[in-house]
């Protein structure tokens, strides 16, 4: 694998469950981000880790629940999610804060 | 602090003519500036960035920006559209260096090719 990997690209979840978005990067970078994108709506900036550590939370609701276990590998846990939650959830990852961002494909969520 | 205005939300061009999508941004030092381009359900794909070097900045696909300090712009062209160009494209905007700096993004132009 190369780049930037998202898994599942697809998921479909009801207001009551628990999943996990899982983001793994093969590019070396030390920063690795979650976006939210939704429809007619700019790209929402949720988290930021550089080395391992959270620099960034956006106001993020606590239903979701980002895990950074090292420098390749990044969770998004959710549960008791909304059906506005329903997006694109893209994941990146850069060699620095500042520098280029390398996004994975994304995992279209839906909430029912 | 810095940020990045993309002028229309969308904007549609014949194909084989030329594509203008404009950016202009707000930075009290001198920048990092990038363009992005989306396709449908799929993630953000660098298409170019400039980080100080040449102000004329090519990229894939054809694609190229100048970076114009005075006009506080850069505006991504192709000269001649392609079908496959239709999708989202997004400026962005860093101030390089430094473990807390990041990018901004725009809120993105979409392209149109008519055929």
């Amino acid at each position: 694998e190369t780049g930037v990997t998202q898994t599942p690209r697809h998921l479909v979840m009801g207001m009551t469950n628990k999943k996990s978005l899982k983001c793994e990067q093969h590019l070396g970078h030390n920063a690795m981000y979650w976006y939210k994108q939704s429809a007619k709506k700019p790209l929402e900036l949720m988290f930021v880790y550089s080395l391992e550590e959270r620099v960034e939370n956006n106001s993020v609701p606590s239903r979701f629940s980002p895990e950074c276990p090292n420098s390749s590998h990044l969770f998004l846990h959710l549960h008791t999610l909304q059906p506005e939650d329903s997006a694109l959830y893209l994941c990146a990852s850069s060699q620095e804060t500042s520098y280029e961002q390398y996004f994975g494909p994304g995992t279209r969520l839906t909430v029912t | 602090a810095q940020s990045v205005t993309q002028l229309g939300s969308h904007v549609s061009v014949s194909e084989g003519a030329l594509v203008l999508l404009r950016c202009n941004y707000s930075s009290s030092v001198p920048p990092y500036l990038f363009w992005y381009v989306q396709y449908p359900n799929q993630g953000l794909q660098l298409l170019l960035k400039y980080t100080s070097a040449a102000t004329l900045v090519k990229g894939i696909n054809g694609f190229e920006a100048e970076f114009k300090k005075s006009e506080t712009s850069f505006h991504l062209t192709k000269p001649s559209a392609h079908m496959s160009d239709a999708a989202e494209y997004f400026c962005a905007v860093s101030v390089g260096g430094g473990r807390d700096d990041k990018i901004i993004f725009g809120k993105g132009t979409r392209l149109h090719i008519l055929p």
